[in-house]
């Protein structure tokens, strides 16, 4: 009965590689979000989705491509893997948008390790 | 630039005493902020949330003050346990999500 999973919980690749984190919301929330937490533990926005589509893209490199095949799914795909994408990636799911008193609802996090 | 700055030393206090933790921001006008809770390998967790027009919220051992004027946010734990002991985090919503502080670590000594 979790409310926001992702999957993997560790991911260990190469550099230049192509990888996928995948994550999942049974609350039937509206907006979708990626954050990204590096060493110093800095949680910075990547990417919103509100109903599958697109509200944020926060200067986040091309290589990262978010997915949203519906509403309870939103998807991260990594092209090219570089060495500063070895982070902390945290899926995160609010009722509504920001415009109004939402708090988000977080996943686990997916530990991504470029080599 | 918009900024959240929290007390980026750790915060180490005994058991049973009140725990003070800060957030200051710049260049924001936000209609509320939240504070969050993060442990060691989990994700944020959501704690209180306290709108512009109100100065204080409470719940349970845990009180939060919003000061717009002053542009700060004080967040209070009373009587804290060793199981207080996280990260805390700040967090204002300019537009379309939430922008966090980078935390302040508490721990709590028996």
């Amino acid at each position: 009965d979790t409310a926001v999973s992702q999957t993997p919980k560790y991911l260990v690749t190469q550099m230049g590689n192509d990888k996928s984190i995948k994550c999942e919301q049974n609350l039937g929330h509206d907006t979708m979000y990626w954050y990204k937490q590096d060493s110093k533990k800095f949680l910075k926005i990547m990417f919103s989705y509100n109903n599958k589509e697109l509200i944020i893209n926060e200067t986040v490199p091309n290589r990262f491509s978010p997915k949203s095949p519906d509403k309870a799914h939103l998807n991260l795909h990594i092209n090219s893997l570089e060495l500063g994408d070895s982070a902390v990636y945290f899926c995160a799911s609010s009722q509504r948008d920001m415009t109004t008193n939402e708090k988000l609802f977080f996943g686990s996090g997916t530990q991504l390790s470029v080599l | 630039s918009q900024k959240i700055e929290q007390n980026s030393e750790a915060l180490n206090i005994q058991e049973g005493k009140t725990a003070t933790l800060t957030c200051n921001y710049t260049n924001y006008s936000p209609a509320y902020l939240q504070w969050y809770r993060q442990d060691p390998g989990r994700g944020p967790v959501f704690l209180l949330l306290i709108r512009e027009n109100e100065k204080e919220k409470r719940k349970e051992r845990l009180k939060v003050t919003f000061d717009t004027t002053l542009k700060q946010s004080l967040f209070h734990i009373t009587a804290s346990q060793p199981a207080d002991s996280a990260t805390y985090l700040c967090a204002l919503a300019p537009r379309y999500a939430l922008n966090f502080g980078k935390g302040t670590s508490l721990l709590v000594t028996p």
